[in-house]
């Protein structure tokens, strides 16, 4: 079975800070992981994906992560925090049905 | 690039009523089509895999007959909440797969009151 799970439910961050979200998986086999931004009342938005291609994987809006498989994580950053990425954002692992499996979320605040 | 689109964003119904939410595919074709339930402040959880021309396959201790589940076309999933009570107010999600990359729609926010 495949699973991710985002330690931290809630991270705050100043604006221009270094924005880390914590993301690990676990599966038998080489995993097909996003991540995606929800804004309230909206949607999923891709940020980025790893498909074993580049283990440094860039997204959209400046946001980057990275594949490690010794530490079985895949944790999402951004430099310099934004007023406007202030959201949701959940880590996900795909299987070979293409069902997701999402973690529990974390709700990222940027403080101005 | 592709899109899904649900319809409606949101909807308010009373208790007892059936509501059906569209999911549609708009410049691809979907065999496959998943659904998903948010309950708030926390993640979303699959529900079922809508397959076209065929029986839904149904997550472990999602109710079939509570939920009907309807792809009559490739373009087209359809989630038909069935006596709606409180407990079933939720956000919605659909999603199609083309090729390796998965397209939500807007979701739907049901209330039931």
């Amino acid at each position: 079975a495949q699973s991710v799970t985002q330690l931290g439910s809630h991270v705050s961050v100043s604006e221009g800070a270094l924005v880390l979200l914590r993301c690990n998986y676990s599966s038998s086999v080489p995993p097909y992981l996003f991540w995606y931004v929800q804004y309230p009342n909206q949607g999923l938005q891709l940020l980025l994906k790893y498909t074993s291609a580049a283990t440094l994987v860039k997204g959209i809006n400046g946001f980057e992560a990275e594949f490690k498989k010794s530490e079985t994580s895949f944790h999402l950053t951004k430099p310099s925090a934004h007023m406007s990425d202030a959201a949701e954002y959940f880590c996900a692992v795909k299987n070979t049905g293409n069902q997701f499996y999402f973690g529990t979320g974390t709700s990222l605040t940027v403080i101005p | 690039g592709a899109v899904v689109s649900q319809h409606p964003s949101w909807v308010i119904c009373k208790s007892g009523t059936s509501v059906k939410i569209e999911c549609r595919s708009l410049d691809f074709q979907a065999t496959t089509m998943f659904w998903y339930r948010q309950f708030p402040k926390q993640s979303l959880m699959l529900m079922a895999t809508s397959n076209e021309g065929s029986k839904a396959t149904y997550e472990q201790g999602v109710e079939k007959d509570k939920f009907l589940i309807n792809h009559a076309s490739l373009t087209l999933s359809t989630l038909t909440v069935t006596s709606a009570h409180p407990e079933d107010s939720s956000f919605y999600i659909c999603s199609a797969v083309r090729t390796t990359e998965a397209f939500f729609g807007q979701g739907t926010r049901l209330t039931v009151v």
